[in-house]
């Protein structure tokens, strides 16, 4: 895991509920990464962030936000516009853009 | 912890054995690849990468071969250890625009004692 936390471990959401999962890195690695992973599939882009103040849309950014306003934190919002939320969470850090490392990731249950 | 990949296609071995997992990759033009290992509720961990102008790369224990023609990458890992159970996806990277790393959807490797 590195320099990489993420929390909490587990996250309960609510219906209509918006809820924020951390991702922390002391790596001083400028991007940084958001990423769905669901049973039986690879790894999802969300958002990404190659620089403070700026981040993109990955593949699946539709019912979640993001902030970069530190370069040590990349915190995800998952909006209630996200219908289907329940997945195993990973954030990521990267000093160019290649060579990802990963978080040790949060799992978010909708009750 | 949870499985990850509760569908994901399966390599079984005997511990001692040599294992090769095998991934194709999407895009030609794809300069950087990538291996990781995720332990069942963990984050993936780096293994090995091998850029593009290379076709075989050795660590401790682990190799990868690139073949650019058919666009495959293979991972093998000698004399497998059940500790080496695990699943393994492999990543591609392309110097452009998003320079973002795109993932295979994984294979699960199982080491018998």
């Amino acid at each position: 895991d590195g320099g990489i936390t993420q929390s909490p471990k587990y996250l309960f959401r609510k219906e209509g509920q918006n809820v924020t999962l951390s991702c922390e890195q002391n790596l001083n690695h400028d991007a940084m990464y958001w990423y769905r992973q669901d049973p039986g599939q690879g790894l999802r882009l969300i958002y990404y962030s190659q620089i403070v103040n700026d981040f993109q849309k990955g593949d699946i950014a539709e019912g979640y936000s993001v902030s970069r306003e530190k370069k040590e934190s990349f915190p995800l919002t998952v909006t209630s516009a996200q219908k289907n939320p329940t997945a195993f969470y990973l954030c990521a850090s990267s000093p160019m853009g290649e060579t990802q490392y990963f978080g040790p990731g949060t799992r978010l249950l909708v009750l | 912890g949870e499985s990850v990949g509760l569908h994901l296609p399966t390599l079984s071995v005997q511990e001692g054995d040599n294992s090769i997992i095998n991934c194709a990759y999407s895009n030609s033009a794809s300069d950087y690849f990538i291996w990781y290992k995720q332990e069942s509720g963990k984050g993936p961990q780096f293994i090995i990468d091998i850029r593009s102008n290379m076709d075989k790369r050795q660590g401790q224990r682990v190799t990868v071969l690139l073949n650019k023609t058919v666009k495959h990458l293979s991972l093998q890992i000698a004399a497998t250890q059940p500790g080496d159970s695990a699943v393994y996806f492999c990543a591609e990277f392309l110097d452009t625009g998003r320079r973002a790393l795109t993932f295979g959807s994984g294979t699960r490797l199982q080491v018998q004692p």
